[in-house]
Formats: structure tokens, C-alpha cells, sequence
């Protein structure tokens, strides 16, 4: 079955760069039409989506958040990275990633993580 | 930026029909998803592409989609349906709707 989870600090310095791993298993990101995304929850808010890693290496990103995010996967650990520089109190939020299929759309997610930006 | 619209909350009694809605311009032209997020949980896909349900989605969730709004349906209303519904959509970007949050009298 399909199982992702992310890991990463719980609290980072406003500021600093976050990094997010995601860790999967049930699937490969070298499958024709699968990706890994990552959207955050901010705290009693709505969901907001942030980047996609395709199996080719596409990549896109939240518009709004573009110049600050970058993503990447490595295939033979079956992993995907979110960095997110430039941490602001604001970016306090779960943090999920979730399986992409190009048919299912985010059909599998992770239990999410918490990040707190605080000084 | 394309922007869904959904109502803040909705009631419905147990038992009953409840039916969300999410507008947005000419969404019936888009592909909407469905997922419910209950309480520190992270969200399930309930409904993709407008009208599918995934493997152990019970028959109670159906979508629609036309004009200006996607409705997410839901017969039959329990108790464990009470949660946040968000609608989504790709339009050169991921966006999602605010979310509506299901109340179950």
C-alpha cells in the first residue's frame, strides 16, 4: 500500500531555510504520470498548496511562493525535499506531501508534520 | 488568480442530504476534487474529477459539476461525515477552495 511521511525540524528561526523530507513507500516517482506534492495548513486555516515534483523532474510551484521554494526527489531512496528559504512566523503550519496520480489527483497523503517559525 | 469559492459552513440533519458547493468561473470546465480533513487528520480524497470516487469512498459521496459551481453531495448524512470539505482544481496552479466545514444535526 501506498504510505508517505514527512520529517523534518519542528522549529526553525525566522529567517532560516526549511527542509522537509518526505519519505514514501508503494509507489515509484519513475512511474509514467505519478509525482510527490507538498501542501500546508496553517493553523484553524484552509489548505494551500506549494510545489510538485513529476517522475520526469517537472517541477511546479506555488506562484506566490516561487522564489522561495524549491523541490527535488531522489528516486533510489524514495525521497522528495522541500526547501523553503527565508522562514517568516506566518509559514507556521502542517506541512503534508502527498502521492500525485495525473488520473486521482493527491490521493494518498502523509500525516503531516508541524513546523512553528519562532525566535 | 482563479479563486473557489465555498460556504464557510453547512448543517444538515442526520440522515438528510447535504450538498457543499464550490464556485468558480466557468469551473464546470476544470476538473474538481473533493477531499475531507476531520479534525487532526490529514485529508482523504473523497471525490476526483468532478464525479469519481477512490476505492472505499461509500456510494452516500457523489460530485457534480456544471456552469459556475461543483456540488459535492452527500446522502444519507452520519455522524462521522462531520468534517472540512475543500474543493480543488488545477488552473496553472494547484488552488483550493477555503473549505466548508460540515455540521451533522
Amino acid at each position: 500500500q501506498i504510505t508517505l511521511k514527512e520529517s523534518g525540524p519542528t522549529l526553525v528561526k525566522p529567517t532560516q531555510t526549511l527542509t522537509l523530507t518526505c519519505t514514501f513507500s508503494g509507489f515509484s516517482l519513475s512511474t509514467s504520470g505519478v509525482g510527490v506534492g507538498w501542501i500546508r495548513q496553517p493553523p484553524g486555516k484552509a489548505l494551500e498548496w506549494l510545489a510538485l515534483i513529476y517522475w520526469d523532474d517537472d517541477k511546479r510551484y506555488s506562484p506566490s511562493l516561487k522564489s522561495r521554494l524549491t523541490i527535488t526527489k531522489d528516486t533510489s531512496k524514495n525521497q522528495v525535499v522541500l526547501t523553503m528559504t527565508n522562514m517568516d512566523p506566518v509559514d507556521t503550519a502542517t506541512y503534508y506531501c502527498a502521492h500525485f496520480s495525473t488520473v486521482t489527483t493527491y490521493d494518498y497523503w502523509g500525516q503531516g508534520t508541524l513546523v512553528t517559525v519562532s525566535s | 488568480s482563479y479563486e473557489l469559492t465555498q460556504p464557510l459552513s453547512v448543517s444538515v440533519a442526520l440522515g438528510q442530504t447535504a450538498r457543499i458547493t464550490c464556485g468558480g468561473n466557468n469551473i464546470g470546465n476544470k476538473n474538481v476534487h473533493w477531499y475531507q480533513q476531520k479534525p487532526g487528520q490529514a485529508p482523504v480524497l473523497v471525490i476526483y474529477r468532478d464525479s469519481n470516487r477512490p476505492s472505499g469512498i461509500p456510494e452516500r459521496f457523489s460530485g457534480s459539476n456544471s456552469g459556475n459551481t461543483a456540488t459535492l453531495t452527500i446522502s444519507r448524512a452520519q455522524a462521522g461525515d462531520e468534517a472540512d470539505y475543500y474543493c480543488q482544481v488545477w488552473d496553472s496552479s494547484v488552488v483550493f477552495g477555503g473549505g466548508t466545514k460540515l455540521t451533522v444535526l
